[in-house]
């Protein structure tokens, strides 16, 4: 069974740039998560989408990130204009009905 | 925010040495705890996924126990080696949310 696929794994951009990070969760998976992981702190729930809905996003910064689920399956998670502090692992994770999360490799964000 | 704490942040332990360490969360409208390894240049990969107080979880020498009336889970490894080195994560799970500890880092030492 193949995982949860992300790319790309390494990404180095100035602050004001835009990057995307892209996830495909595990087939059949209704349920997907962007985490947000800061060096010596735990994930951080950016977005949880349940099929293409929004469950929760009180986290998000909307006003740079951004994150869409088109027909519920892939998705793509935006920032622009990015920050110093945005730097991070960007980590996507699905699940089954409610149960333990599949993670992704992760997608690592420099930004200088 | 749901808060969930890990400690410790870090411990050392001798190959051939057992350890255990503590994530405590709030004991109100608790649905599940979930228990992560995450090893350097992998991905988070699940442990247990507990549900009941009282509940006793084993894979191999990583055990774990879950009091949810207290608000605490702890996870043991017996007899700790090398690939045991990781990051070890715990999720609260509420209704709806899952929410992460900061993690308890275990290096083994040969």
């Amino acid at each position: 069974e193949a995982g949860v696929a992300q790319s790309p794994r390494y990404k180095i951009i100035e602050k004001r740039q835009s990057v995307a990070f892209w996830c495909n969760p595990i087939s059949g998976h209704a349920t997907l998560y962007w985490y947000q992981q800061i060096l010596g702190q735990g994930p951080k729930l950016l977005i949880q989408f349940q099929n293409n809905g929004v469950v929760d996003d009180s986290q998000l910064p909307k006003d740079r990130f951004s994150a869409e689920r088109l027909k519920g399956v892939d998705s793509t998670l935006k920032i622009q204009p990015a920050k110093l502090e945005d730097s991070a692992v960007y980590l996507c994770a699905s699940s089954f009905q409610g149960g333990e999360l599949f993670f992704g490799e992760g997608s690592r964000l420099t930004v200088l | 925010i749901l808060n969930v704490e890990q400690s410790p942040q870090s411990l050392h332990v001798q190959e051939g040495d057992s350890t255990n360490f503590t994530c405590s969360f709030p004991s109100s409208n608790f649905y599940a705890l979930h228990w992560y390894r995450w090893e350097t240049a992998k991905s988070p990969e699940a442990l247990f996924v507990m549900t009941l107080n009282g509940d006793e979880k084993k894979k191999g020498r990583i055990s774990a126990t879950l009091n949810t009336k207290e608000g605490y889970s702890y996870l043991y490894i017996k007899g700790s080696q090398p690939e045991d080195s990781a990051t070890y994560l715990c999720a609260f799970r509420n209704d709806y949310k899952l929410s992460f500890g900061a993690g308890t880092t275990v290096t083994v030492r040969a």
